[in-house]
C-alpha cells in the first residue's frame, strides 16, 4: 500500500518552460511534505518543503503547492534548466516528537531539453 | 557547509557475510535515519535514532541492527547477507525543531553488492 504516489514516472520539458511534478498521498496524518532531487550515484538533495498549514511555498525557481482536501501537492520549476534533469522524489512525514521518518513516492524522472 | 558523510561508498560482500555501514551526521544534528533503496525503487525507511535512542523502526530485517554513538555517528550492521540486500543505503540527519518541521539531509549513500 503506497501512501505517497507520483503517477508520472517521467517528464520531458523544453529549457525555459515550466516543469510541473505531481504527488498524491493517502495518509491524512502526513503534515509535512518535501521535494528532493536525485542524481545517479548521489544521495537525495533537499529542494523545498511545505507544512500542512500552508498551501504554497516558494523558493527561487521552485514553488510547491499543497491541496490538503485533495491530498495532492505539486512542484513547479520555472524556468526549467538543463541542470534540473534528475529524478525528483516527493516525500511526506507525520509529526512525532523526534525522528519523523519520510515516506517517499516512486519518483519522476525529469529531462530538460536544451 | 559540512554534509552527511557515509562510508564506505561501495562495498562488495559474499552471501552470509556481515557488513557495517557508517554514517556521520551534520554537526549539531540530533537525529539519524537509515534508508534502503533497491534498484528502480524509492527509498524505504529502516530505522532512526534521536539523541542516541532508537526513535522509529521501519521495515528492517532482524538480521540488521543499528546504533547511534555518543559522538552521534551511527552504524548499520548487517549479518547473514542475502542477494536481496544489494541496494543503496542512505543515511540522513536532521535537527529536531518544534512544529513538525523535519528537513532530512542525505549522505551520498553506500552501494552494497552481495554476490
Amino acid at each position: 500500500d503506497q501512501q505517497v504516489k507520483q503517477n508520472s514516472p517521467s517528464l520531458s520539458v523544453q529549457e525555459g518552460r515550466i516543469s510541473i511534478l505531481n504527488c498524491d498521498y493517502t495518509n491524512s496524518m502526513f503534515d509535512y511534505f518535501l521535494w528532493y532531487k536525485k542524481y545517479p550515484a548521489e544521495g537525495p538533495t533537499f529542494l523545498i518543503s511545505i507544512s500542512s498549514i500552508k498551501d504554497k511555498n516558494e523558493d527561487g525557481r521552485f514553488t510547491v503547492f499543497l491541496n490538503k482536501s485533495a491530498k495532492h501537492l505539486s512542484l513547479h520549476i520555472v524556468p526549467s534548466q538543463p541542470g534540473d534533469s534528475a529524478v525528483y522524489f516527493c516525500a511526506a512525514s507525520a509529526f512525532k516528537a523526534a525522528g519523523n521518518k519520510l515516506t517517499f513516492g516512486g519518483g519522476t524522472r525529469v529531462l530538460v531539453k536544451p | 557547509a559540512a554534509g552527511v558523510i557515509q562510508s564506505p561508498r561501495h562495498l562488495i560482500k559474499e552471501k552470509r557475510e556481515t557488513a557495517t555501514l557508517k554514517c556521520y551526521p551534520i554537526p549539531r544534528h540530533d537525529t539519524v535515519y537509515w534508508y534502503q533503496q533497491g534498484p528502480g525503487q524509492d527509498p524505504q525507511f529502516l530505522i532512526s535514532f534521536y539523541e542516541k535512542m532508537q526513535s522509529d523502526k521501519g521495515s528492517i530485517p532482524d538480521r540488521f541492527s543499528a546504533q547511534q554513538f555518543s559522538d552521534y555517528h551511527s552504524e548499520l550492521n548487517m549479518s547473514s547477507l542475502e542477494l536481496g540486500d544489494s541496494a543503496l543505503y542512505f543515511c540522513a540527519s536532521s535537527k529536531t525543531s518544534g512544529g513538525g518541521k523535519n528537513i532530512q539531509y542525505f549522505g551520498a549513500g553506500t552501494r552494497l553488492s552481495v554476490l
